[in-house]
């Protein structure tokens, strides 16, 4: 089956420590994305590639990092600049040239700062 | 810039009842719109999209969308409320790169 896959589902930090969140995808997408979302808040962009070894910032992309090393993977570092981290945070792919840029979506990750 | 605004943070409808969920965008060109579904917890899943093909957009679990130029609208409607329903729904408008999101409506269906 064709997806995209976020793992882990649950992760917690502890203030100071960075964690990297992993995002994987075998649609042969050639565009990603990473969305932090909060209660009432919608989904904002954190960072976007739409190539390998390219990326651009989102709306909020202060506190966090990304590469783009491979086409199927996106991977978010939260640093410890990031001040509030905890939040439910979601990686999404699309074809651009294809399908109108409709975004297909994993099923997130919650990341808890204890 | 594209931009949706979603009317309603919060419907309560009855199991049975006509689900109307509100959604005005604002586009420089012509637009492609979307409405996801997201259940607690989880990603977001697609409902429908319009890609300028026809007006009315039929979905997945008995939704659609009726795009109108005149009122930059894109509501969705389902004409019978299952318990199923309840959820958080997101209207979306595409730049060709990006998608633009509201703000959300959460929809709760009472027995």
């Amino acid at each position: 089956d064709g997806g995209i896959t976020q793992s882990p589902k649950y992760l917690f930090r502890k203030e100071g420590q960075n964690v990297t969140l992993s995002c994987e995808q075998n649609l042969n997408h050639d565009a990603m994305y990473w969305y932090r979302q909060d209660p009432g808040q919608g989904l904002r962009l954190i960072y976007y590639s739409q190539i390998v070894n390219d990326f651009q910032k989102g709306d909020i992309a202060e506190g966090y990092s990304v590469s783009r090393e491979k086409k199927e993977s996106f991977p978010l570092t939260v640093t410890s600049a990031q001040k509030n981290p905890t939040a439910f945070y979601l990686c999404a792919s699309s074809s651009p040239a294809t399908s109108y840029n409709e975004q297909f979506f994993g099923p997130g990750t919650r990341l808890t700062v204890l | 810039a594209q931009s949706v605004t979603q009317l309603g943070s919060h419907v309560s409808v009855s199991e049975g009842a006509l689900v109307l969920l509100r959604c005005n965008y604002s586009s420089s060109v012509p637009p492609y719109l979307f409405w996801y579904v997201q259940y607690p917890n989880q990603g977001l899943q697609l409902l429908l999209k319009y890609t300028s093909a026809a007006t009315l957009v039929k979905g997945i679990n008995g939704f659609e969308a009726e795009f109108k130029k005149s009122e930059t609208s894109f509501h969705l409607t389902k004409p019978s409320a299952h318990m199923s329903d309840a959820a958080e729904y997101f209207c979306a408008v595409s730049s060709y790169t990006l998608l633009s999101f509201g703000a959300g409506t959460t929809v709760t269906v009472r027995a």
